[in-house]
């Protein structure tokens, strides 16, 4: 069980927008439509920002959005603001009901 | 509101085994399954396995079998996670977490600070 492959790290000015990925294989990311994104801040639990890809609990703001294509999902923060700096973390299900993190990535707003 | 409480820090010595424990309140216990997910210091999260209250069944990552055991007690709404052979590698925080809708995990437990030395 391989964690799915994230950049460690990802940049934007405020008002931008930013799409972090995160890479897994047919068994995992590309077998089924069960990405979820968490934020994490420093010292804190993480949240989650979007699950089954594309939704959104509510109280998430629509500035972000998920999509999928083949074996990678993305996240896509559009108008950045200060407070979505912060760690991101992609998860997807796999084979045999277990579930995969990715390694993360540090959003940064510059 | 829906809510799950873990219990305290601990500390470990090598070969020791750990027992956490995450009480959960505000929703029927059994209707969810709950994840149990830990982040060693500085590094990125790490799922351990799964766990139904319904049913007792259980599925574990790969790198954690054999040495995972996940049970509940529905008396008290409490799900526990017994980690054995702890080496320092182990040193992190345990979080659980609930399924609210495959792969929705919501809400998270305040995490558990487990530290492994001698």
């Amino acid at each position: 069980q391989s964690a799915l492959t994230q950049p460690p790290s990802a940049s934007g000015s405020p008002g931008q927008s930013v799409t972090i990925s995160c890479t897994g294989t047919s068994s995992d990311v590309g077998g089924y439509n069960y990405v979820s994104w968490y934020q994490q801040h420093p010292g804190k639990v993480p949240k989650v920002m979007l699950y089954e890809v594309t939704k959104r609990p509510s109280g998430v703001p629509d500035r972000f959005s998920g999509s999928k294509s083949g074996n990678t999902a993305s996240l896509t923060v559009s108008g950045l603001q200060a407070e979505d700096e912060a760690d991101y973390y992609c998860t997807s299900y796999a084979v045999s009901n277990t579930w995969v993190f990715g390694g993360g990535t540090k959003l940064t707003v510059l | 509101q829906v809510q799950l409480l873990q219990s305290g820090t601990e500390v470990k010595e090598p070969g020791a085994s750990l027992k956490v424990s995450c009480k959960a309140s505000g929703y029927p216990f059994t209707r969810y399954y709950i994840h149990w997910v830990r982040q060693a210091p500085g590094q990125g999260l790490e799922w351990m396995g799964i766990f139904n209250p319904r049913d007792d069944t259980t599925s574990y990552a790969q790198q954690f079998q054999g040495r995972v055991i996940m049970t509940r007690d529905t008396s008290t709404d409490t799900v526990y996670m017994q980690l054995s052979s702890l080496r320092s590698e182990d040193t992190a925080v345990y979080y659980c977490s609930r399924d609210a809708a495959f792969g929705l995990f919501d809400p998270w437990g305040q995490g558990t600070l487990v530290t492994v030395s001698s």
